[in-house]
């Protein structure tokens, strides 16, 4: 079954730094997603990602995030100065707009910031 | 987005039968009802999606009133593997209503040996 798949599994980095997560979303999918999930809450929408643009942002989604699918395959989050309150789980997910409309997540990146 | 609301936890037998209802009273004429499980430091699976009537597969039925103001994930003869964070979602889906698709708290649901 195809799946999204996301990297690095795990990252760590120091307060101030750029980080970029990766996600490769299931080849035929149209429409591209980040979520976050903080430790012990819900998860909660970043972004939305539709025809090389942002269809839609949640207020979390301010000027240091950014997104971008730079060669058709790829799908990157961009966090380009992280606070602590950035440490949480990443998810990218994607869905095909015509039939099949569920949405598939990834397994995330879980973002450590100290 | 339809808003809905689930129990926020449940707990169950092994080999049991367990029903999670959600009540989505706003649901739109376009929304489909979707489930995801979500086990510790994982995304969000797939279960069941559902319009009206009733719906299974191999791993769950759902069971959705003529009114469709609620709905009935069912989880035949749960394991303890079935331990996990259960969200129902209501949505426009062919609109895009997806594209800011909201989690609740979901039902944590805790199976028992």
């Amino acid at each position: 079954e195809p799946e999204v798949t996301q990297t690095p599994s795990h990252q760590v980095t120091q307060m101030g730094q750029e980080v970029i997560l990766r996600c490769v979303p299931i080849s035929n999918h149209l429409y591209f997603y980040w979520y976050r999930q903080i430790l012990g809450q819900k998860v909660e929408f970043l972004v939305s990602f539709y025809n090389n643009e942002i269809s839609e942002k949640s207020e979390i989604f301010d000027d240091q995030f950014s997104v971008e699918r730079p060669d058709g395959s790829n799908f990157t989050l961009k966090i380009r100065s992280t606070k602590l309150e950035d440490s949480a789980m990443y998810f990218c997910a994607s869905r095909r707009t015509e039939t099949g409309n569920t949405i598939y997540f990834g397994e995330g990146s879980w973002l450590t910031v100290v | 987005l339809a808003k809905t609301t689930q129990p926020i936890s449940m707990d169950s037998y092994e080999g049991q039968e367990v029903n999670i209802t959600c009540s989505h009273n706003n649901i739109a004429t376009n929304d489909y009802i979707t489930w995801y499980q979500q086990f510790p430091s994982q995304g969000p699976r797939f279960i069941i999606q559902g319009y009206k009537t009733k719906v299974t597969n191999e791993v769950a039925s759902l069971f959705i009133p003529a009114d469709r103001k609620s709905s009935t994930l069912s989880l035949p003869r749960v394991s303890l593997s079935d331990t996990a964070v259960y969200y129902c979602l209501v949505g426009d889906l062919n609109s895009g209503g997806y594209q800011k698709v909201t989690f609740g708290t979901g039902t944590k649901l805790q199976v028992i040996p």
